[in-house]
Order: structure tokens, then C-alpha cells, then sequence
């Protein structure tokens, strides 16, 4: 298995300012997601974060509002730029550890209030 | 369209009873993941099915490729079990799509 850890656990913060979450894995992974869980709703995908390259973004997510850094095979980072309150949101790091669908592992989750 | 469907949306049962949670999607898949997620959002990985039924403790989910549903059982259900059912399918691609989960409750 991957144990995954996420930075912070939760936060509050300020509308207009930005948050990065880390993500961090125990063991190198071929990929590496970022899903959104808004109050209520099911996750959705944001962005696929690659190594040493640009993060692939799903439609209606932009690199100007979500940057993602990759710069190993082990850690990650999604920054929340501009938030406002629909910014609020459970941001949940996820990986696959090989090309095998069986293995994609879950983060325990960013719990982001903005007000 | 790639849909995931759940029912019911909401739950709640006696401690001991057992439990049903059904997943229906639309079109082939390659994979179907149960997730379980806790009130502070964590998500836990319970099972990946592609066919058949597979069983862990208490937990037993079954895949009927098919008639494309899947179903989650929890047999002498616990409050301890009270969390989110979410269930997630790979289409073709990478891409996994979840369903909206079903919360259960289980009252001592």
C-alpha cells in the first residue's frame, strides 16, 4: 500500500488569499491527482499532477486559480489562489502507485473554509 | 455519458441489522472501487472489484458486470460503521467518476 499524507488538515481562511496543501506519499507513484468534494457533492477532478512537467487540468479547473507543483515522484502541492467562499471544499490528494487500476490510494483530505 | 449512480442517498439502521448500498453506472467499465469516507473527509479505500464478489471482515461487495450494478454489504452493522459510501468506476481512460455516496447512520 501508499500512505499518503496531506498539509494542513483543515483551515480557515480569508477570502482573497491563497492556501498550498502538500501531499506527500511514502514511496514513489507514477501519478498523482488532485480531486475537489464541495459540501454535498461527489469529488471531482481537478488536475493530474505530472512529474517534472505541467499538471494536466480537467475542464473548468485553470492553472491560474489551482497551480500544482510536482517536483518528485513523491510530493505534490495544489495551491488555492484568489479563494473565495465556493472555494470551500474537502481537496483530497489521490495516487496510483503503477499502471494496475487496483492500486490508487486516497489522501486524508484538506477540509478548506473560506469566509 | 459516463454516469454512477447510488441509492439510497441516505440511510439509517439499528446497530446488529444488515445493510445494502447499491451502485448502478451506465456504460462499461475496467474497474469499481467502494470508498468509505469519515466525518473529518478522509477517504479509505474499501474494495476494487472488476467481477464477482469479494468479502473483508464485515464487508461484502458484489459486481454483476452485466446488468452493470454493484452492491456494498455490511453485515452486524456498528455505529463505528457510520460514514460515507461512495462508489467510484474507471471508464475507459484514467479517469475514475464517483458517485454522490450514500451516508449511513448506525444508532447504538
Amino acid at each position: 500500500s501508499a500512505v499518503i499524507s496531506q498539509k494542513p488538515s483543515r483551515d480557515i481562511c480569508q477570502r482573497g488569499t491563497s492556501l498550498t496543501i502538500q501531499c506527500q506519499v511514502d514511496s514513489q507513484v507514477t501519478m498523482m491527482f488532485w480531486y475537489r468534494q464541495q459540501p454535498g457533492q461527489s469529488l471531482t477532478l481537478i488536475a493530474t499532477a505530472n512529474q517534472g512537467s505541467e499538471a494536466t487540468y480537467e475542464s473548468g479547473f485553470v492553472i491560474d486559480k489551482f497551480p500544482i507543483s510536482r517536483p518528485n515522484l513523491t510530493f505534490s502541492t495544489l495551491t488555492v489562489s484568489n479563494m473565495s467562499p465556493e472555494d470551500s471544499s474537502i481537496y483530497l490528494c489521490s495516487v496510483e502507485r503503477s499502471t494496475k487500476f487496483d492500486e490508487q490510494y486516497f489522501g486524508p483530505g484538506t477540509r478548506l473554509t473560506v469566509t | 455519458k459516463n454516469e454512477v449512480e447510488q441509492s439510497p442517498q441516505n440511510l439509517t439502521a439499528q446497530e446488529g441489522e444488515f445493510i445494502t448500498i447499491n451502485c448502478s453506472y451506465s456504460v462499461g467499465i475496467s474497474a469499481l472501487h467502494w470508498l468509505q469516507q469519515h466525518p473529518g473527509g478522509g477517504i479509505v479505500s474499501l474494495f476494487m472489484l472488476s467481477s464477482g464478489k469479494k468479502k473483508h471482515g464485515r464487508l461484502i461487495a458484489t459486481i454483476n458486470i452485466q446488468e452493470k450494478h454493484s452492491s456494498l454489504h455490511i453485515t452486524a452493522s456498528h455505529p463505528r460503521d457510520s460514514a460515507v459510501y461512495i462508489c467510484a468506476v474507471r471508464f475507459t481512460g484514467n479517469q475514475f467518476y464517483f458517485g454522490t455516496g450514500t451516508s449511513l447512520t448506525v444508532i447504538p
